[in-house]
């Protein structure tokens, strides 16, 4: 059974940074891509940023720079590293991943993240 | 950037109706769309891909049609379950991008 249990959020102080890990079981993290979507309160889901078996990394606009998404294979895990946090950075984080149809079939629990002083 | 925008934004039916939500691309995603379920409170999972095709365990009242820019999620006949908002998505081009979401409320 494929299960993705992501670590707590937290609240952020604008400006500071937060590491998000994503624990994966039942599939390798490698085998296909995975990612992060998130979750403003009371909003639509956005693609935040998207990782391929081969490496290949791609962020939205508003992250570019800030985050950074990689993995660790031995961990079987998926990370978001995420720095110089904005107010509307603030959301649910779900880790997501792909199966057999090229979509989101898997879905974490989601994790808040609140950005504000 | 692919924008999507879905219509109505809500859409309010008795059980046993049948509703039609509409999700219409800024260009071409061929048919690499798809659309999820989220009820309150829960991630959202994954209905419909690739246009038309159900995913695992879906129910058969829920079913996709289009090409190229305009794209419909039916439910045939609405269970009082199927309260919940819509959303679709392509995986055309990144950033894979998702529409605004429709809310389906039960009358």
């Amino acid at each position: 059974e494929v299960q993705l249990v992501e670590s707590e959020g937290g609240l952020i102080q604008p400006g500071g940074s937060l590491r998000l890990s994503c624990a994966a079981s039942g599939f390798t993290v490698s085998s296909n891509y995975m990612g992060w979507v998130r979750q403003a309160p009371g909003k639509g889901l956005e693609w935040v940023s998207v990782i391929y078996s081969g490496g290949g990394a791609y962020y939205t606009d508003s992250v570019k720079g800030r985050f950074t998404i990689s993995r660790d294979n031995a961990k079987n895990t998926l990370y978001l590293q995420m720095n110089s946090l904005r107010a509307e950075d603030t959301a649910v984080y779900y880790c997501a991943t792909s199966g057999t149809t090229w979509y989101v079939d898997y879905w974490g629990q989601g994790t808040l993240v609140t950005v504000s002083s | 950037e692919i924008v999507l925008t879905q219509s109505p934004a809500t859409l309010s039916l008795s059980p046993g109706e049948r509703a039609t939500l509409s999700c219409r691309a800024s260009q071409s995603v061929s048919s690499y769309l798809a659309w999820y379920q989220q009820k309150p409170g829960q991630a959202p999972r994954l209905l419909i891909y690739d246009v038309s095709n159900r995913a695992t365990g879906i129910p058969a009242r829920f079913s996709g049609s289009g090409s190229g820019t305009d794209f419909t999620l039916t439910i045939s006949s609405l269970e009082p379950e199927d309260l919940a908002v819509y959303y679709c998505q392509q995986r055309s081009n990144w950033p894979f991008t998702f529409g605004g979401g429709t809310k389906v409320e039960i009358k």
